[in-house]
């Protein structure tokens, strides 16, 4: 089945330092792919997304790229800051003929401090 | 405003007193999902609704049931809830499956069974 792993945290960083949370996936076609992003006491909520290969998804200054002949789908941003700490999930969907079903990895804690 | 609500927030109960957890959304979505949440497991799908009447089972549904009468409506119920149960567990729509449409997650429900 379906499967998505992230580098395992929690990831501390200092204000304005280079972030990259890596996240693998398996799947058996052609998936969507998404990371979702939960800040403190909050839901999870979209942050980037890419639906088919070499896609380049962004937002907030974050950004990821679906690779497919690797499986990945590492999330980057450049400068990060105190607001980004947060749990960052990345998530995998298949096809609609498949069913709606979203797979989500084991999230990853990113805490940035001053 | 567009949201997802689910009631109560925090519950504290004993093994095998039935619980009803509400998830209501005013966005209008065909879709809607239960999912818990784990230390070290991320969010795994308990179930899905893809529209009125039509549930099907996520990925860990054992000892929950739902029902879809109204496609604003998602109770996730817990007929004899056990100390493995407890978790946070998150209710989420959308305008259709999650493959391309993004999903909205409500605030999630902290449940503790004794």
């Amino acid at each position: 089945g379906d499967s998505v792993t992230q580098m395992e945290g929690p990831v501390t960083l200092s204000e304005e330092a280079f972030l990259t949370i890596n996240c693998t996936y398996t799947a058996t076609g052609y998936p969507s792919l998404f990371w979702y992003v939960q800040y403190p006491g909050e839901g999870l909520q979209l942050l980037l997304k890419a639906t088919k290969a070499d896609d380049k998804g962004s937002n907030k200054g974050f950004e990821a790229t679906y690779r497919k002949e690797t499986t990945s789908f590492h999330l980057e941003k450049g400068s990060v800051q105190v607001s980004d700490s947060a749990v960052y999930f990345c998530a995998l969907s298949e096809g609609e003929t498949s069913g709606s079903r979203l797979t989500f990895g084991e999230g990853t804690q990113l805490t940035v401090n001053p | 405003e567009a949201q997802v609500t689910q009631n109560p927030r925090y519950l504290i109960t004993v093994t095998g007193k039935k619980l009803t957890v509400t998830c209501s959304q005013n966005m209008n979505h065909e879709y809607m999902s239960w999912y818990r949440q784990d230390p070290g497991l991320g969010l795994r799908q308990i179930y899905y609704s893809m529209n009125v009447e039509v549930t099907d089972k996520g990925d860990v549904p054992e000892g929950y049931k739902v029902s879809r009468k109204e496609k604003r409506n998602f109770p996730l119920i817990l007929e004899s809830p056990s100390p493995n149960q407890t978790s946070l567990y998150f209710c989420a729509s959308s305008f259709q499956g999650p493959y391309s449409y993004t999903q909205y997650f409500g605030p999630g429900t902290r449940l503790t069974v004794l």
